[in-house]
């Protein structure tokens, strides 16, 4: 089946510990987005990738980078997590909107938690 | 950019309709997008409304006013299994179609 594969699926790392998330689609889609959800909130965007195009949001932190080597992988990258870092990633594709069409298709996410 | 506002708790009973509220204010809306989500889960398309109107979608409806800022989702013969956060979420008028999630509703059906 197609779909959104995220790797690991739980992360334990160090304070300012560099730690790297990645994700993989067999969806083909050429949009693929990182979000950080926390406990109980909703999910926000950081960036995204439109084909090899990098689209960061304006308040995500100088500490979250990202890598798209192909139409396949993304990869999350964390510089030095803080403990506020601590929460869900989860990638999400989708493939190009139509006026009528709009849907992202999510992994199963990684949950990160910082010592 | 956008805001959405929708409320953060709904309880009903098995059977039962409920509608999920969702206000927004914007700048480059294109249209709104609903999504489910379990405890632990990821969320899940539900519907997305890029005109005014009415969309069904089995048990599921969802609407959208542009001139009201306003969009609600409808479920119907509720089950237990659709206890779960609903998020309404905006989406932008970029080619990525960007979204930004309001805070999110927790539904919780009861027996």
């Amino acid at each position: 089946d197609a779909m959104v594969i995220q790797n690991p699926r739980y992360q334990v790392t160090q304070f300012g510990k560099p730690v790297t998330l990645s994700c993989s689609q067999t969806l083909n889609h050429n949009v693929m987005y990182w979000y950080q959800q926390k406990s109980s909130q909703a999910p926000k965007l950081l960036f995204h990738y439109y084909d090899k195009d990098f689209n960061n949001e304006a308040d995500t932190p100088d500490n979250f980078q990202s890598r798209r080597p192909n139409t396949s992988f993304c990869f999350l990258d964390i510089r030095s997590p803080g403990l506020g870092d601590a929460a869900m990633y989860l990638c999400a594709t989708s493939r190009e909107a139509s006026y009528s069409y709009n849907e992202q298709f999510f992994g199963p996410g990684t949950r990160l938690t910082v010592l | 950019g956008q805001s959405l506002e929708q409320p953060s708790e709904v309880t009903a009973v098995e059977g039962a309709i409920v509608q999920i509220n969702c206000t927004y204010q914007t700048s480059g809306f294109y249209g709104l997008s609903w999504y489910q989500q379990h405890d632990g889960g990821a969320p899940t398309f539900l519907s997305y409304n890029a005109l005014d109107g009415l969309e069904e979608t089995g048990r599921f409806s969802s609407f959208l006013s542009r001139s009201d800022s306003y969009g609600y989702l409808l479920l119907q013969e509720l089950q237990m299994k659709d206890s779960a956060s609903y998020f309404c979420a905006g989406a932008s008028s970029g080619s990525a179609r960007q979204l930004t999630f309001g805070s999110g509703t927790q539904l919780t059906v009861l027996p």
